[in-house]
Order: C-alpha cells, then sequence, then structure tokens
C-alpha cells in the first residue's frame, strides 16, 4: 500500500473550517484514500473514503486532486470534540487484497476555543 | 455504523498469567478481524489478520504462540496474551469487516488497556 505523510499537528479555532492535508504521490490507480480519526484512549472511528471524485458525508468533505497525489479533509465548522488525530491512509478495496489498513502517524488535530 | 465491542474494555494482571480480549461485531457478520496493539504515543500496529475458521496471518515481528487468534464465527474473535510481562502492557484494538463486500469500511473497537504489574 502507498505511503501518506501529514504533518504532525495543526491547530484550529472552534467553529472554523479544519482543513488537514495528506500527500500520497505513490498512490496507485486501485487504491482508495481513506480517513479515519482518533479520539484519546479510543478506537479509530471512520470518516470518509474516496478513489478520485470529492466526497461529502455528515461529517467531513474529502477533497482529492486530479493527480490523485494528495488530498484534504475538511471539517466544516470544527468543535472541540474533533480533537483528536486524523489518520490519512491509502490501499486497495478489492476483497482479495485481505484489506487491511496500515496507520501512518496521523496529524494530532487541537481544536481550540 | 457498525459497532464493534471489545470486552474487557480494561484489564489489569499479574506478570506470568494469561489474559483474553473479545472483539464481536454486533449487527454485521465480520469475515476478517484485524487485532492491533498501541503504545503510548505511537500509532496503531498491526499485528494480525483473521479470517473467520482459518488460522491467523502474523504480521513480522510478532509472536504467533504468545498472542493466540481464534475466529470462530463471524461475529466473534479473540486474541489471548500468554504469560503476559510487563512489556505487553498497551492498548489493543480489534477491527473488523465483512470482505464479502469489497467497498465497506472496516469498524473499530474501543479498545482495551492492558497493564501487566
Amino acid at each position: 500500500d502507498a505511503k501518506t505523510t501529514q504533518p504532525t499537528s495543526m491547530d484550529c479555532a472552534e467553529g472554523r473550517a479544519a482543513n488537514l492535508p495528506c500527500n500520497h504521490s505513490t498512490i496507485s490507480g486501485n487504491e482508495y484514500v481513506y480517513w479515519y480519526r482518533q479520539i484519546h484512549s479510543q478506537g479509530p472511528q471512520y470518516i470518509i473514503h474516496g478513489l478520485k471524485n470529492n466526497e461529502t458525508n455528515e461529517m467531513a468533505s474529502l477533497i482529492i486532486t486530479e493527480d490523485r497525489k494528495s488530498s484534504t479533509l475538511i471539517l466544516p465548522h470544527a468543535t472541540l470534540r474533533d480533537t483528536a488525530v486524523y489518520y490519512c491512509i491509502v490501499r486497495v478495496a478489492e476483497r482479495n487484497q485481505g484489506g487491511k489498513l496500515i496507520f501512518g502517524q496521523g496529524t494530532e488535530l487541537s481544536v481550540k476555543p | 455504523g457498525a459497532v464493534v465491542s471489545q470486552h474487557p474494555s480494561w484489564v489489569i494482571c499479574k506478570s506470568g498469567t494469561s489474559v483474553k480480549i473479545e472483539c464481536r461485531s454486533l449487527d454485521f457478520q465480520a469475515t476478517t478481524m484485524f487485532w492491533y496493539r498501541q503504545f503510548p504515543k505511537q500509532s496503531l500496529m498491526l499485528m494480525a489478520t483473521s479470517n473467520e475458521g482459518s488460522k491467523a496471518t502474523y504480521e513480522q515481528g510478532v509472536e504467533k504462540d504468545k498472542f493466540l487468534i481464534n475466529h470462530a464465527s463471524l461475529t466473534l474473535s479473540t486474541l489471548t496474551v500468554t504469560s503476559a510481562h510487563p512489556e505487553d502492557s498497551s492498548f489493543y484494538i480489534c477491527s473488523a469487516r465483512d470482505l464479502r463486500n469489497s467497498y465497506t469500511e472496516a469498524f473499530f473497537g474501543q479498545g482495551t488497556r492492558l497493564t501487566v504489574v
């Protein structure tokens, strides 16, 4: 699976949009971009995933560049409860590939009042 | 999203004893479960992948005789830490997926904090 690069930490003001970048310059054509987050001392929580089109759900938006070498997770109105470590993971989705997720170091997002 | 439950949430055990951690998928059938370990201030490290009814596949460097994994049904997998030592103290997290559908995401349990004294 392709490696990802994320900033170690970011701050965001409460109520503002949080934009978390991820570089995945070696991504393959059949690899998806997944985002998870982990609030302290809890298991990771799925946020969103995409292949090449931008995606939006009730939690966040995912913007993938046209060359697919980078993406941005957007939390439109960050709250204090969004303080967590955010992981960007790229992997193939086909079932014969095992489906395992390999976590990098992630970005520690601190939302401040 | 789907619910994955781990039990216990935390456990303290004496050095040399064994500890069993359960991971259950409550509202879907998990063809595959994954076990991770996380040390303080570090990311999740994949330990092993288990498919229902098959032997687990362990990641490089993980001792299969020390970390026994059983996945006997589509809703339950267990991780047993045998002859636990203080260095096994960690946060253990399971994840479950139904790989009959390629595009489902993985769901995670809430984790089990193991302290070996």
